[in-house]
């Protein structure tokens, strides 16, 4: 079965503090993995993706599949990232691929 | 650009009454969209996938009499829950692949919030 696992529903840091998001998930094949992010009272909306391997906003995902992990992290925490964060995961295919979410963990930057 | 709309934003209905939601992408063909329903404080739950031209694909536990989609065109895919009652009532999200370019990104509408009385 798929399954996305975010054991915190709730995260709070200081700015400038290092973050970490916690996400592990089982799949019975080879998954494409992604983190969400939704702002206050916006959209959701994609952060990255770990196919492409790229920093956005100073986040980095590395996809860890011996612990079947994809945790996020970010070394210095901002006020601005505060929001509500989704992993998610889809099989790999041709075309548009179904996503199955976690729960979420709602981060909160404390000044 | 990949901007996906949804009309209505926000609808209040009396129980027994069908209520239809549209899912427009604005910039983009999308030959899949995908509806999602996300209860308080819940994370989003996958009902269906309406593929332009085809009957949708509904997931287990989710009645598709219940929850009609039409997917008519490359833009434009709409939910339309039939004879709503109060547990229906709900945030109802969906989002589009593009046609062209990455078609596993999926982009998201900005939700519809269903009450039913």
């Amino acid at each position: 079965a798929q399954r996305v696992t975010q054991p915190e529903k709730l995260l709070s840091v200081f700015k400038g503090a290092p973050v970490e998001l916690k996400c592990n998930y089982s799949y019975s094949g080879s998954p494409e993995l992604f983190w969400y992010v939704q702002y206050s009272r916006q959209r959701l909306q994609l952060l990255l993706r770990h196919i492409s391997r790229e920093s956005i906003k100073g986040f980095t995902a590395d996809l860890n599949k011996g612990e079947t992990s994809f945790h996020l992290k970010k070394p210095f925490a901002q006020e601005e990232d505060s929001a509500m964060y989704y992993c998610a995961l889809s099989g790999r295919g041709q075309g548009a691929q179904k996503l199955v979410f976690g729960q979420g963990t709602r981060l909160t930057i404390n000044p | 650009g990949a901007v996906v709309s949804q009309h209505p934003s926000r609808v209040i209905c009396k129980s027994g009454t069908s209520v239809k939601i549209e899912c427009r992408s604005l910039d983009f063909q999308a030959t899949t969209m995908f509806w999602y329903r996300q209860f308080p404080k819940q994370s989003l739950m996958l009902m269906a996938t309406s593929n332009e031209g085809s009957k949708a694909t509904y997931e287990q536990g989710v009645e598709k009499d219940k929850f009609l989609i039409n997917h008519a065109s490359l833009t434009l895919s709409t939910l339309t829950v039939t004879s709503a009652h109060p547990e229906d009532s709900s945030f109802y999200i969906c989002s589009a692949s593009p046609l062209a370019g990455v078609r596993e990104t999926q982009y998201f509408g900005p939700g519809t919030r269903l009450l039913v009385l």
